[in-house]
């Protein structure tokens, strides 16, 4: 099955500065690339996700970017703010919806 | 965004009593729904992957004989935790795919707490 993998686990990052988290997938099939903020007790919420056909998509300080050859994507967060504070997860979907280990980050004011 | 509800979010239960857990979908229809299992600071696991009308499709290791799985309609999903134990507490969250939405998107119900004493 699919497996994804997601670094880093933690991140840290003073306001204003950008945050990066990257993730590999390992199923070929796998054509869908969404990612999640998920606050403590809340459900995910999708912030981004981007198709097997795009390279990049961008939604004002969120990007995400996707390399099918190499099998991994990224997500950039710019101009991080206190609220941006979460922990996120990215995830594949081949047959079904696999989830990365989450990062958790934290924007220091 | 299509909204998926859950009920309860939250319960306290007795150990060895089965608790039943709703998720529907409250705006759209839902041929597949699934079940996700999340433990403190870690990431969602699949538990099975509901589909209406016909049997869950279990993930290895999740047994499908304490964790039944009914997906009557297209917009009602249950889990019953059946014999509940101490080591079942954990937040579970569904989630369900709009099969008519331009991008079959899977929307995310808020959860439900569950502690077994």
């Amino acid at each position: 099955g699919e497996n994804v993998e997601q670094h880093p686990s933690t991140l840290s990052v003073q306001e204003g500065d950008s945050a990066v988290i990257k993730c590999t997938y390992s199923d070929s099939a796998s054509n869908y690339f969404p990612w999640y903020k998920q606050e403590l007790g809340k459900r995910p919420q999708l912030i981004i996700d981007i198709r097997s056909n795009v390279g990049e998509k961008k939604d004002q300080r969120i990007a995400v970017t996707l390399n099918k050859t190499a099998k991994h994507f990224s997500l950039h967060i710019t101009e991080t703010q206190p609220e941006d504070s979460a922990v996120y997860f990215c995830a594949a979907r081949g047959r079904q919806l696999t989830f990365g280990s989450g990062t958790q980050l934290t924007v220091l004011p | 965004g299509a909204v998926v509800s859950q009920h309860p979010s939250w319960v306290i239960c007795k150990s060895g009593t089965s608790v039943k857990i709703e998720c529907r979908s409250l705006d759209f229809q839902a041929t597949t729904m699934f079940w996700y299992r999340q433990f403190p600071k870690q990431s969602l696991m699949l538990m099975a992957t509901s589909n209406e009308g016909s049997k869950a499709t279990y993930e290895q290791g999740v047994e499908k004989d304490k964790f039944l799985i009914n997906h009557a309609s297209l917009t009602l999903s249950t889990l019953t935790v059946t014999s509940a134990h101490p080591e079942d507490s954990s937040f579970y969250i569904c989630s369900a795919r709009d099969i008519l939405g331009q991008y079959n998107e899977q929307f995310f119900g808020p959860g439900t707490r569950l502690t077994v004493l």
